[in-house]
């Protein structure tokens, strides 16, 4: 019963490097989200979709792409890391409606 | 816009005490409301939701909260905390959109628990 996996748990980047984290979900979820987590803030949404083949900008998406390309999967995309992105990043899924976000485990990112 | 207000940073509370955690939401319409807990280095994790109906909303882990409109309020409570509760807990309001259910958080309770 994983629910929903995150990789990689931790990073480091220099700045100017890219990478991809990657969400997965087992539960059939319709809808995908992506958060950053940051001292004193709270979650902000970065990116999310409510299905397969479809993203759309949350309150922060400056800086990060995303892609669905199937259903299970949500991948979060740094082209050019920057120290501001230094960051916990946490992936969600739900149904539609007024269901609850299930949430995986966090990535904690790190930019130099 | 949607608003959630968490107005204690930082609690502390002797283990068997009681519990109030505040949570303040502004919201036009008639709110879905969410308590989350998040345990060090994990995720977060579903403590109890408000949809509708009573007021009084029981949880996991011995938790309840009450919806009160006129106070515009989703406190979160419990009778007798276990040391185990020590976390960070985040009070959520949902707006649902044909584009997807957006949550926004409050800044979120660290709750410490004295042995």
């Amino acid at each position: 019963n994983a629910g929903v996996t995150q990789t990689p748990k931790f990073r480091v980047l220099k700045t100017g490097q890219s990478m991809t984290l990657l969400c997965a979900q087992d539960m059939n979820h319709e809808y995908m989200y992506w958060y950053r987590q940051d001292p004193g803030m709270g979650l902000r949404l970065i990116h999310y979709s409510v299905g397969e083949g479809t993203t759309a900008k949350g309150e922060v998406p400056d800086g990060y792409n995303v892609s669905r390309l199937k259903k299970q999967n949500f991948l979060l995309g740094l082209e050019s890391a920057a120290p501001s992105q230094t960051s916990v990043y946490f992936c969600a899924s739900s149904f539609p409606g007024n269901q609850p976000q299930h949430f995986g485990d966090g990535t904690r990112l790190s930019i130099l | 816009a949607q608003s959630v207000t968490q107005p204690d940073i930082h609690i502390t509370v002797s283990e068997g005490a009681s519990l109030e955690l505040r949570c303040n939401y502004s919201y036009g319409a008639t709110p879905y409301l969410f308590w989350y807990v998040q345990s060090p280095g994990q995720g977060l994790q579903l403590l109890l939701k408000y949809f509708s109906g009573d007021t009084l909303v029981q949880g996991i882990k011995g938790f309840e909260a009450e919806f009160k409109r006129s106070q515009s309020s989703f406190n979160l409570r419990k009778p007798s905390v276990h040391w185990s509760d020590a976390a960070e807990y985040f009070c959520a309001v949902v707006r649902l959109t044909g584009g997807g259910n957006k949550l926004t958080f409050g800044t979120g309770t660290q709750l410490k628990v004295e042995l």
